[in-house]
């Protein structure tokens, strides 16, 4: 069974602009978990996708945003980025009840 | 709101030798407990504890859950060079998501 796959790998944008990361999960799985990276403050929790509905949000602001289709693929958008947005930006996907999350290789995201 | 706390920040050891690494936390309904390895890279899934799970073993790694005492330890055996990667610990709860502490990193010496 493929695993979770993140797009793009790799991201330099500058800051103002906007970005959008996508991620498809592992087949069958219908819960997209998203997560914020830096050497500083570890791995934080943005927002979690069931079924194409936010069910879980974390304390980010509102230029944080995500999505999730009918097919369970997900996005996130970060818009106005800011140098501080520079990150590992992971998803992990997730069936359980007891949210066993398997993570996706990330995306890194430079804002210059 | 939920909270993780690992220990010991980071380890040296040479190969060989057996290390404990520590979980604390607290939790609203705990759900489950999960450890994970990471390299350069993304986290790997290592295991799963939950109420009805509490023991869990892989080759040279194992892993218990005191429920009572609100803990997990991860145990490596024979550590190789392999090893040496950060470790995460995260616990999920009634909100239905992983709070993760900061991460044991452990480094095994030839």
């Amino acid at each position: 069974k493929a695993g979770v796959t993140q797009t793009p790998r790799y991201l330099i944008k500058t800051r103002g602009q906007q970005v959008t990361l996508s991620c498809s999960p592992i087949s069958g799985h219908r819960s997209v978990s998203w997560y914020q990276q830096t050497p500083g403050q570890g791995l934080q929790f943005l927002f979690e996708y069931f079924s194409e509905t936010q069910r879980n949000k974390g304390n980010f602001p509102g230029r944080f945003s995500g999505r999730q289709f009918s097919n369970s693929r997900s996005e996130m958008n970060v818009s106005t980025l800011e140098l501080g947005d520079s990150a590992l930006y992971l998803c992990a996907s997730s069936t359980g009840q007891y949210n066993e999350q398997f993570f996706g290789p990330g995306t890194r995201l430079t804002v210059l | 709101e939920d909270k993780v706390v690992q220990s010991p920040l980071s380890l040296v050891v040479h190969e060989g030798d057996t290390v404990t690494l520590n979980c604390s936390y607290e939790v609203t309904n705990f759900r489950s407990l999960l450890w994970y390895k990471q390299e350069k890279k993304a986290p790997t899934f290592l295991f799963m504890l939950t109420s009805s799970g509490i023991e869990k073993k892989s080759g040279r790694l194992s892993s218990i859950l005191d429920k009572k005492e609100l803990f997990s330890i991860l145990n490596i055996t024979a550590t190789q060079t392999g090893d040496s990667a950060v470790y995460l610990c995260a616990v999920c709860g009634s909100a239905r998501q992983l709070t993760f502490g900061s991460g044991t990193q452990l480094t095994v010496l030839p």
